[in-house]
């Protein structure tokens, strides 16, 4: 059974830092992982998707990594702003028709 | 990429009865799914909504609880049946064109039960 993990389930920084949120999951035969924002009380954003067979994806100030063989992935924010606080949940899709595994997600804090 | 609303946003229910939540995505996908987020957790998978067929329910989630239609591939609705205030929840629905696309999630319908 795929188990995905987010260490820590916070973080606090101070605004214009450089961060790196962690996510690892326990099978590495995935399809693809997909990286989300969520602001409190609302739904799920997407930020980013790679696919089994790439190494990363960019989106503006964000760049997720993907490293199956060590089943880890990692979600780098540029330049933090205070606009930036949200939690950031990763989610693994196993093969191509099963579900989304979700870890519990790291609530970040940019402080001004 | 996909647009998907949720009615209603939020409401207050008294414990015994239903609630129906719609789901509309803007565009036609193939699978759509309910999850349910109860208070500083994360997301739980309630069942797979199956165009022209029985949803797809997950373990610990039963049809007579939660019964779920999706008529079309745009649509779907979730029922909460004989709610109880443990069933106080955010739900959202969630779309995804292809298993190698972006899944996408509405904005959430946050119930409370009394």
């Amino acid at each position: 059974k795929q188990e995905v993990t987010q260490i820590p389930a916070a973080l606090s920084v101070p605004e214009g830092e450089n961060l790196v949120l962690n996510c690892s999951f326990t099978d590495s035969a995935i399809y693809n992982l997909q990286w989300f924002r969520q602001d409190p009380g609302k739904g799920l954003t997407s930020l980013l998707l790679i696919q089994s067979s790439q190494r990363e994806q960019t989106s503006g100030r964000l760049n997720a990594s993907l490293d199956k063989s060590s089943g880890r992935s990692t979600l780098y924010i540029a330049a933090s702003q205070p606009g930036d606080s949200a939690t950031y949940l990763c989610a693994v899709r196993g093969g191509a028709n099963s579900k989304l595994t979700f870890g519990k997600g790291i609530t970040l804090s940019v402080r001004p | 990429s996909a647009v998907i609303s949720q009615k209603p946003s939020r409401d207050i229910c008294q414990r015994g009865t239903s609630l129906t939540i719609q789901c509309q995505v803007d565009s036609q996908v193939t699978m759509m799914f309910w999850y349910r987020q109860q208070p500083g957790q994360s997301l739980t998978l309630i069942a797979t909504a199956n165009q022209g067929s029985e949803a797809t329910y997950e373990s610990g989630f039963v049809i007579d609880k939660f019964p779920i239609s999706r008529p079309n591939l745009t649509f779907s609705t979730l029922t909460v049946s004989n709610m109880s205030p443990e069933d106080s929840s955010i739900y959202l629905c969630s779309a995804v064109r292809d298993f190698g696309y972006e899944q996408y999630f509405g904005p959430g319908t946050r119930l409370t039960v009394t």
